[in-house]
């Protein structure tokens, strides 16, 4: 069975520039997730997708990221502008809808803003 | 507001050492507990689900435990290749299929 899939898996950028980030969740899974993982922490929910709609995005920085996730499947996560500090990994993983489904994460983005 | 923390931040065995590492969690109200395993460089990989007080489950040398407050990942002679740093996450009810994370424990498994 094919995994979570992102991409690029790593990107450098300047602060004040943008950049976007890809994937593709598994197969029939209705639920798609970004979550930042900065060193040494944990991953922060930013935004939850079920199918097309947004879910959950009350941790997500709306003055500079947006999302949006088409014909509920692939979903692009978009920064402008980035500022230092989101620095992190950007992880997508995915879900089936229901109660206590565990999610599948992808192997991340690792985006550095210098 | 949900929060988990783990404990140890870093733990270093020896192969064969076996330990528990701790999960406690504050939720309103608990659909689940998770724990993940994340290789560096990588997205973290699903372990295990509790969802009550007295479950246990187990994976080869790994065995995860829940109370009302608190979670254990027992981890019986450990090997190399078990080193990885080990997550744990909460889906409080009324929260969508959310999860909380905590910060992680490192484990080193050393021959």
């Amino acid at each position: 069975e094919a995994g979570v899939a992102q991409s690029p898996r790593y990107k450098i950028i300047e602060k004040r520039q943008s950049v976007a980030f890809w994937c593709n969740p598994i197969s029939g899974h209705a639920t798609l997730y970004w979550y930042q993982q900065i060193l040494g922490q944990g991953p922060k929910l930013l935004i939850q997708f079920q199918n097309n709609g947004v879910v959950d995005d009350s941790q997500l920085p709306k003055d500079r990221f947006s999302a949006e996730r088409l014909k509920g499947v692939d979903s692009t996560l978009k920064i402008q502008p980035a500022k230092l500090e989101d620095s992190a990994v950007y992880l997508c993983a995915s879900s089936f809808e229901g109660v206590g489904t565990e999610a599948f994460f992808g192997q991340g983005t690792r985006l550095t803003v210098v | 507001e949900d929060q988990v923390t783990q404990s140890p931040e870093a733990l270093r065995l020896q192969e064969g050492e076996s330990s528990s590492l701790n999960c406690s969690y504050t939720v309103s109200g608990l659909r689940g507990l998770f724990w993940y395993r994340q290789d560096p460089g990588k997205g973290p990989e699903f372990l295990f689900t509790l969802y009550s007080a007295g479950e246990e489950k187990e994976k080869e040398r790994l065995k995860a435990t829940l109370t009302k407050k608190e979670s254990f990942l027992h981890i019986t002679a450990p090997k190399p290749e078990d080193s990885a740093t080990y997550l744990c996450a909460v889906r409080p009810t009324g929260g969508g299929n959310k999860l909380t994370f905590g910060t992680g424990t490192q484990l080193k498994v050393e021959l």
